[in-house]
């Protein structure tokens, strides 16, 4: 069955370095997701793609992330400088993405977990 | 703008009794709900979704939920649990032509043997 990919699973790192997550999604899926789950809540919606295009990066804090999806299939997501607020779990979904098809469901990588000291 | 509540932050249940898990939502449009599981240090994976029909939808590993939009609810039911259900749970809504998940906070069942 195909799967999301992500790397690396863990991540440490010092505040003020730079950090960076790959996500690979399930063949075929037009649409990819970057989710941040913090300890004890729900995933939260950083940015969507749609082929190589942001739909929303509303909640992506501009000013020290920053995502790319270049030929419209793996993506990266970068931090630079690291915080100790941005210590969470960055997850990566994708969709097939149809047009007009509402409810799709969203299948999520194994996640990073990053540990910001 | 849409959002969801999960009453419980944890459940505890004993193995082989029924357990319900609560959502509820709010949203000025017509909704779509789903249900997901993580397990530790893993990611989401769907248990089932509503979007239209038959109010009472089965999922996955025995799981159903029924939709109530009288209620606004969408509580997630198994009749009787195994240790290996125990797993973190999430509760999801989006819009008609917004593909924009919006989670609640997670409920925590532990399976007491």
């Amino acid at each position: 069955e195909a799967e999301v990919a992500q790397s690396p699973r863990y991540k440490i790192t010092e505040k003020s370095q730079a950090v960076a997550f790959w996500c690979d999604p399930i063949s075929g899926h037009a649409t990819l997701y970057w989710y941040r789950q913090i300890l004890g809540q729900g995933p939260e919606l950083l940015v969507q793609f749609q082929d190589e295009s942001v739909v929303d990066d509303s909640q992506l804090p501009k000013d020290r992330f920053s995502a790319e999806r270049l030929k419209g299939v793996d993506s990266t997501l970068k931090i630079q400088p690291a915080e100790l607020g941005d210590s969470a779990m960055y997850l990566c979904a994708s969709s097939l993405g149809v047009s007009g098809r509402a409810g799709e469901t969203q299948y999520f990588g194994p996640g990073t977990r990053l540990l910001v000291l | 703008a849409q959002s969801v509540t999960q009453l419980d932050s944890q459940v505890p249940v004993f193995e082989e009794a029924p357990v319900e898990l609560r959502c509820n939502y709010s949203s000025s449009v017509s909704v779509y709900l789903f249900w997901y599981v993580q397990y530790p240090n893993q990611g989401l994976q769907l248990l089932l979704k509503y979007l239209s029909g038959s109010t009472l939808v089965k999922g996955i590993n025995g799981f159903e939920a029924e939709f109530n939009k009288s209620q606004t609810s969408f509580h997630l039911r198994k009749p009787s649990v195994h240790i290996s259900d125990t797993a973190e749970y999430f509760c999801a809504v989006t819009n008609f032509g917004n593909e924009k998940l919006t989670f609640g906070t997670g409920t925590r069942l532990t399976i007491i043997p």
